[in-house]
């Protein structure tokens, strides 16, 4: 059964500082991974998303992230927080199980950012 | 805007009660999602529809149920309402071409439910 484990459900930055948010999956077939950015009062919107091919993965936003299958992670980064990114971030894996394609979202790590 | 509408956008009623959810998915998307999001559960997976048939199946109640119209809107019910399903639901949208999710989902603005 596919699950994901997001490190911290705060992670606080200052401004212009490394934005680090964790993300390790478990999955029986390869997976399908993504971020999503939720801001207040709004649906999610996805970041960047990785199926196949290059490990390395950017998205919108000046954000990245890496499959790193060894370690069963996909940590998303950003090199410089802007207070605009304070928002929370959504890890998520998809596969294909008995009952089709499905996919499981992590708890969410909320971001703050500091001026 | 992602192009999925949800209407209404909020909805308050009382325990026992029995709801509908409607999504519009993006032109052109055949797959649509169900969520519900909650403080203690967290963005939790209910059930997909890909072109009008019942694809994919999460934690969703058996009080609660969801259909996929030949339009490709989504509704969905939820009865017997209690306290404990006041949450936000998100529907979201994919192309989903061979039904699979691994495509973007795009997600619609949400419809806060509270349940008195």
């Amino acid at each position: 059964a596919q699950s994901v484990t997001q490190l911290g459900s705060h992670v606080s930055v200052s401004e212009g500082a490394l934005v680090l948010l964790r993300c390790n999956y478990s999955s029986s077939v390869p997976p399908y991974l993504f971020w999503y950015v939720q801001y207040p009062n709004q649906g999610l919107q996805l970041l960047l998303k990785y199926t196949t091919g290059a490990t390395l993965v950017k998205g919108i936003n000046g954000f990245e992230a890496e499959f790193k299958k060894s370690e069963t992670s996909f940590h998303l980064t950003k090199p410089s927080a802007h207070m605009s990114d304070a928002a929370e971030y959504f890890c998520a894996v998809s596969d294909k199980g008995t009952g089709g394609f499905k996919t499981i979202f992590g708890a969410g790590t909320r971001l703050f950012v500091k001026a | 805007d992602s192009g999925v509408t949800q209407t209404p956008k909020h909805l308050i009623t009382a325990t026992g009660q029995r709801v509908t959810l409607r999504c519009s998915p993006r032109s052109g998307d055949l797959s649509v999602y169900w969520y519900q999001q909650s403080l203690d559960q967290g963005l939790q997976f209910l059930i997909q529809y890909y072109n009008g048939e019942e694809r994919a199946k999460g934690n969703i109640l058996e009080r609660f149920s969801a259909q996929q119209f030949p339009d490709l809107h989504s509704e969905l019910n939820l009865s017997s309402l209690e306290l404990g399903d006041s949450a936000l639901y998100f529907c979201a949208s994919s192309a989903g071409t061979s039904g699979g999710n691994y495509n973007e989902q795009f997600f619609g603005p949400g419809t806060r439910l509270t349940v008195l």
